[in-house]
């Protein structure tokens, strides 16, 4: 059974860091491509982050481009989104996902929640 | 970035067929392949439709999906509507390495 858990979130201060965490199992970890996806209080999904599966191509959307930086273990089966200078529409529920070559993201983690605030 | 955009909200009775429609603001819809997704209330989004028109695992017929060249839009169609059908839905395409999504459409089964 394909499994993503993210770790991580919590409550951290405009300005601040924190490092998000997914652990994954179920599926040769290696040849899968991999995607951040948040979805903010009420509101829609958002897709923040690519990277390919050695690593050695990442993406990124507009608005967390130079703040996040996404990286992966392929000897541990994790993937990692570290972000700084985070501010408060940075508030959201974090997903780690399963991307396919096709853009499909096939599986979902339940999620890590962030709250930026003073 | 192209957008896509769907209708903030759709309704219907059991039983029946609702679309849902998903616009590309730019470049020709049929260049990348579309995706849907299914979100219930407290829930991660789960993939219903990927690639166009397939059905992902577990999701039954009722649910397919189009590509209509004419107005550069994808359409999520649901027959026989069904009160857990009752979520919300988003499409999503991609460019180059990056996603994007709709903003997502509230089906409401009355």
């Amino acid at each position: 059974e394909v499994q993503l858990v993210e770790s991580g979130g919590g409550l951290v201060q405009p300005g601040g860091s924190l490092r998000l965490s997914c652990a994954a199992s179920g599926f040769s970890f290696s040849s899968y491509e991999l995607s951040w996806v948040r979805q903010a209080p009420g509101k829609g999904l958002e897709w923040i982050s690519y990277i390919s599966r050695g690593g050695s191509i990442e993406s990124y959307a507009d608005s967390v481009q130079g703040r996040f930086t996404i990286s992966r273990d392929n000897a541990k089966n994790s993937m990692h989104l570290q972000m700084n200078s985070l501010r408060a529409d940075d508030t959201a529920v974090y997903y780690c996902v399963r991307d396919r070559g096709t853009g499909w993201l096939d599986y979902w983690g339940q999620g890590t929640l962030v709250t930026v605030s003073s | 970035n192209f957008m896509l955009t769907q209708p903030r909200s759709v309704s219907a009775s059991p039983g029946k067929t609702v679309t849902i429609s998903c616009t590309r603001s730019s470049g020709s819809i049929a260049n990348n392949y579309v995706h849907w997704y299914q979100q219930r209330p407290g829930s991660a989004p789960t993939a219903v439709i990927y690639e166009g028109n397939q059905r992902a695992s577990g999701v039954p017929a009722r649910f397919s999906g189009s590509i209509d060249s004419s107005s550069n839009s994808a359409s999520l169609i649901i027959s026989g509507l069904k009160t857990e059908d009752e979520a919300d839905y988003y499409c999503q395409s991609f460019e180059n390495r990056n996603r994007v999504f709709g903003g997502g459409t509230k089906l409401t089964v009355l």
